[in-house]
């Protein structure tokens, strides 16, 4: 499955390092989202583009700061992070349609670690 | 808040039947989710419920009753690769999705 695709696979970094993780849909959609995984949490939804704007900010941290360049590229701009951010950090795209969007489809993520 | 619960672990035997059940306690509902994760990899959409009733995809079946805030997959003929973590969605609005904590099912020889 290629449809959603996540570079890098694994990223481990400093607290004062400055990095980015992408995110790339060849499904047409034009829906995208950014979502943080824990081990043994639930998914937390951290942000929402729709047609390339912005349209949820689920009370993420300024330390993190998505870019929606097109409707086919996410980026996840990452600075000053914290060891608590560490996890595996999944994208996932859809189409929205009048009266609400469609099934998402998940990227295999970026395991991210904080030293 | 949102409140999604289902159970952390199950085990069952290669060509059993495991069901997993799901409630939901939300603020809005637009349809509810199954999705399967294999350990390090990314989640794949099983299946999608928005109205009452049983959906039947091959071994995988789910279930919705709304007005108990209650669903089930229920997965047939357990195979090896079904072990993996099964994740619980649902959807309150147009696009926000609500994740419970996951059920991970180890299926045995």
């Amino acid at each position: 499955e290629t449809g959603v695709t996540q570079t890098p696979r694994h990223l481990v970094m400093g607290m004062t390092n400055k990095k980015s993780l992408k995110c790339e849909q060849h499904l047409g959609h034009n829906a995208m989202y950014w979502y943080k995984q824990s081990a043994k949490k639930p998914l937390e939804l951290m942000f929402v583009y729709s047609l390339e704007e912005r349209v949820e900010n689920n009370s993420v941290p300024s330390r993190f700061s998505p870019e929606c360049p097109n409707s086919s590229h996410l980026f996840l701009h990452l600075h000053t992070l914290q060891p608590e951010d560490s996890a595996l950090y999944l994208c996932a795209s859809s189409q929205v349609r009048e009266g609400g969007a469609d099934t998402q489809y998940f990227g295999p993520g970026t395991r991210l670690t904080v030293l | 808040g949102q409140n999604i619960d289902q159970p952390t672990e199950m085990t069952a035997t290669e060509g059993a039947i495991v069901q997993i059940n799901c409630t939901y306690q939300t603020s809005g509902f637009n349809g509810l989710f199954w999705y399967q994760q294999h350990a390090g990899e990314a989640p794949t959409f099983l299946s999608y419920n928005v109205l009452d009733g049983l959906e039947e995809k091959g071994r995988f079946s789910s279930f919705l009753s709304r007005s108990k805030g209650y669903s089930y997959l229920l997965l047939k003929e357990l195979q090896m690769k079904d072990s993996a973590s099964y994740l619980c969605a649902v959807r309150d609005g147009d696009y926000k999705l609500s994740f419970g904590a996951g059920t991970t099912v180890t299926v045995r020889a």
